[in-house]
This record gives C-alpha cells, structure tokens and sequence, in this order.
C-alpha cells in the first residue's frame, strides 16, 4: 500500500517553545491529508483538513492560531503546535488518501509529543 | 452527529482462537468503513476497505463484513496468533452531515492473544 511518512516519532519540548510535526505521502500525490490526535486510551479525533494551495479547515473547539498547517506541496503537510502548554502533550496523527476520498486512508507513523 | 461503538472494548483469548470483532455506527450515509490495527505508540495499519456497496472483504486470515442497513460491520479474525495482539479500530468515512467526506473512529477493541 501506499507510505506516509511522518516525522519526528517523538518530541519532547518545554512549555511556550512551538513544534513542527512533518507528514509525506512517499509515493503519491496528496492534495488534501487530515491531522488528528489522540489521547491515551481514546480513540482519534479530526483536529483539521489540510488543503494542498489553501487554508486548512478545522474542527470545532480546536484553535487554529495554536494549531498552524501549511500544505505548501502535494506530498508535504506540516502542523505546527505554537506555545506549547503540558496539555497540548498527546499522540498526533496524519493521513491521505491515494486517490479521491472514497479510497483506502493511509497513516503515518504518529509523534509522540510531551511538553514539560 | 455520526457514532461508531465497538464491542467489546477489550478481549483476551488463547492462541488459536476464531474471533469476532464488533463495529456498528448509527447514521447509514457512508462511503466505506475501513479497519485498522494499532500498536502501542503506533500509527495506524489499514487492514480491510468495504464499500458501502459491497457485502464483505477478505485478506488472509481477515474477514469484514457490512450491512449497511443496520449499521453494523464485523471483522472475524480466525486462527488467533499471539503477533495479532494490538487495538482493532473501525472507521467511516461520512457521505452527509457535517462529517461529509471525513471519518469517524470507534473507540477500538483491545486484543490480546496468549500463547
């Protein structure tokens, strides 16, 4: 299947520094990838949409100006978690489709991130 | 508002074992459901895409059915190994609503095999 590769694995930053969290589609084309987050022992939740050439779209109750994504190319995603507070501390994910939405989804491998 | 519960939560079986693995989802607009695998501290592995059209979904040892109807999918797993121990999610993939185009994730089943 199709690779998506996220990087890094695990971060650990202090409280106010911010944090780049990079996702590529490896060996396709991704105009739109999703970023979610997940908390011990829960299950995923969409943070946002990200749109290849335009803005990302977020879900309700999460901030865009903590949560920066930029989706400057059709294999690239970053999210940026800006100011970083202890509970900002959890499990991210992305993903993509190869194709059009109504395609199997494909993650990466998530990063681990811990703010002190 | 879309819900995908997943039953049971947790499940602990000898090797060998045949299992089913429990998803239901409460609004019938979908475009698929998709099974995932994840272990501690890992992203998801896909395992299994079933169309809103279509029955069931084999690979290997896996098999997933739909009934879209009733909002309900399983995922059976036969000859359990202990390799096949991690959390099983089931996931939607909205076509109406405000989830349009966007998936919903069940809570996850913990599977645990012993040897």
């Amino acid at each position: 299947g199709a690779v998506v590769s996220q990087h890094p694995s695990r971060v650990i930053c202090k409280s106010g520094t911010s944090v780049k969290i990079e996702c590529r589609s490896l060996d396709f084309q991704a105009t739109t990838m999703f970023w979610y987050r997940q908390f011990p022992k829960q299950s995923l939740m969409l943070m946002a949409t990200s749109n290849e050439g335009s803005k990302a779209t977020y879900e309700q109750g999460v901030e865009k100006d903590k949560f920066l994504i930029n989706h400057a190319s059709l294999t690239l995603s970053t999210l940026t978690v800006t100011s970083a507070h202890p509970e900002d501390s959890s499990f991210y994910i992305c993903s993509a489709n190869q194709g059009n939405m109504n395609t199997e989804a494909f993650f990466g491998q998530g990063t681990r991130l811990t703010v002190v | 508002k879309q819900e995908v519960t997943q039953i049971p939560a947790a499940l602990s079986v000898p090797e060998g074992e045949n299992l089913v693995l429990n998803c239901s989802f409460t609004d019938s607009a979908i475009y698929n459901l998709q099974w995932f695998r994840q272990d501690p501290g890992k992203g998801l592995t896909s395992l299994l895409l079933i169309q809103s059209s279509q029955r069931e979904q084999t690979s290997g040892r896996l098999n997933a059915s739909l009934d879209k109807s009733s909002g309900r999918s399983t995922l059976y797993i036969a000859a359990s190994q202990p390799g096949d121990s991690a959390t099983y999610l089931c996931a939607v993939l909205n076509a109406g609503g405000t989830s349009y185009g966007k998936l919903t994730f069940g809570q996850g089943t913990i599977l645990t095999v012993h040897p």
